[in-house]
């Protein structure tokens, strides 16, 4: 079965720099959470769309910003780097048909920012 | 707001030995429950769900009861192997009247190793 993709796997920026992460969720999902995980810490939410529109907004720092598209993959963009911005960050998917009682991850984009 | 506890410290148990990892929330509306695994290097894994109270969530051997009166909801394994070593998280979905798209809130996570 198809699942939840994430380009890149890893990225390495210099503080001030800039980073797009994409996320391609499962055909037929509607609705794209993002999430981000410092080390040793538990995901943390961020931002989430249903069907391209800003469904609902957490502790997301004004530098970065995101969108979902037509076909419904979504990027990050992240902005002005700092270096408590390294960390995992997951996106994950769901339906409306599946009442968002579960949520399926992608194997996130690991950003180390130097 | 909605918030999730989950027995602090890692656990360390040796193989076939019962597992439990507590976890209880506090939620404003009526909160579907999960258990997710994430092993080394790894995204996370849905383990298992339960949307209503007394439902029992149950996948790969590892059952959870969804407790409304206690507010818990926790794991339990009755024989661990080797290969359950991971993190486990307990998380928390509220749509809280069809006003929230179903974001997680999750506890710390425990991390599990088992030992031959």
């Amino acid at each position: 079965a198809a699942g939840v993709i994430q380009s890149p796997r890893h990225l390495i920026k210099e503080k001030r720099e800039t980073a797009t992460l994409k996320c391609y969720p499962i055909p037929r999902h509607d609705t794209v959470y993002w999430y981000q995980q410092g080390p040793g810490q538990d995901p943390q939410f961020l931002i989430s769309f249903y069907e391209k529109m800003q469904s609902d907004k957490g502790s997301i720092p004004d530098r970065f910003s995101a969108q979902q598209f037509s076909d419904y993959h979504s990027e990050l963009n992240m902005s002005s780097l700092e270096l408590g911005d390294s960390a995992l960050y997951f996106c994950a998917s769901s339906s409306l048909a599946g009442g968002y009682y579960e949520q399926y991850f992608g194997p996130g984009t690991r950003l180390t920012v130097t | 707001g909605n918030s999730v506890t989950q027995m602090e410290g890692p656990v360390t148990l040796s193989e076939e030995a019962f597992l439990t990892i507590n976890c209880t929330y506090t939620a404003t509306g009526y909160p579907s429950l999960f258990w997710y695994v994430q092993y080394p290097g790894e995204g996370l894994q849905l383990l298992l769900k339960a949307t209503k109270a007394d439902d029992k969530g149950s996948n790969k051997g590892f059952e959870a009861t969804y407790r409304k009166e206690t507010t818990s909801f926790h794991l339990e394994k009755g024989s661990v192997q080797v290969s359950d070593s991971a993190v486990y998280f307990c998380a928390l979905s509220d749509l809280a009247g069809g006003t929230s798209y179903g974001k997680l809130t999750f506890g710390q996570g425990t991390i599990l190793t088992v030992h031959p």
